[in-house]
């Protein structure tokens, strides 16, 4: 079974400064999706950013970008310029590219509180 | 565009009783899955419907059990409420059954059991 591990749970940054968030995942599998996903105090989850695992490329969105290191199995969200709106809890999230039972599913980590200070 | 809803946002039920959960997917979506995340953790997943059927289930007891309708919304139901269902129960729905899908969640439903 794959795990995720978040071993930061809560970061703080000055707002406008950059922050880096960490996560590890175990796997036995070559092709896989990881998320990073945002969840504010509404509860809603949000996506900020996908990876999939055979693209070597480095995904960004906007001011959000990851450092994929497949043979680490590291999967480390970069927010620059941070803003108060990107306080909130982050969490780093797996899913299969396999059919099969158990496939589908989105394991995620236990999710790191990011406090962004004015 | 209307994205996941789900109701009821909030509901208080003692131990022993059952509890029925709603969910209505993203415009166009097909698919639909069920979290439960504890406080203080990350979503734990449940299981997921496509066409109507259980696809997919996680390390649940029987006691959770759901439905897909035609219109592809969905409901969780959990019999025999312990205090260790209170959780956020979140609902997620995507557009076709595939692991590359991107998920849609909605703000879940939180539940407390006394």
């Amino acid at each position: 079974a794959q795990t995720v591990t978040q071993s930061q749970p809560e970061m703080s940054v000055q707002e406008a400064e950059t922050v880096t968030l960490s996560c590890t995942y175990d796997t036995s599998e070559s092709d896989y999706y990881l998320f990073w996903y945002k969840q504010p105090p509404s509860r809603q989850m949000i996506l900020v950013i996908r990876q999939e695992a055979y693209k070597q490329q480095n995904a960004t969105e906007n001011r959000f970008s990851v450092n994929f290191q497949k043979a680490a199995k590291s999967f480390s969200l970069k927010i620059s310029d941070s803003q108060l709106g990107d306080a909130a809890m982050y969490f780093c999230a797996y899913r299969s590219s396999y059919s099969g039972a158990g496939s589908y599913q989105l394991t995620f980590g236990k999710g790191t509180k990011l406090s962004v200070i004015p | 565009d209307a994205g996941v809803t789900q109701s009821p946002t909030h509901l208080i039920k003692t131990r022993g009783q059952q509890v029925t959960l709603r969910c209505s997917p993203k415009s166009g979506h097909d698919t639909v899955s069920w979290y439960q995340q504890a406080l203080g953790q990350g979503p734990q997943f449940i299981f997921q419907y496509y066409e109507e059927e259980e696809r997919q289930r996680g390390n649940f007891p029987d006691r959770f059990s759901g439905h897909q309708f035609p219109n592809y919304s969905s409901e969780l139901n959990v019999n025999a409420l312990l205090l260790g269902d209170s959780a956020l129960y979140l609902c997620a729905s995507s557009l076709g059954f595939s692991g590359a899908n991107v998920l849609t969640f909605g703000a879940g439903s939180r539940l407390t059991v006394l």
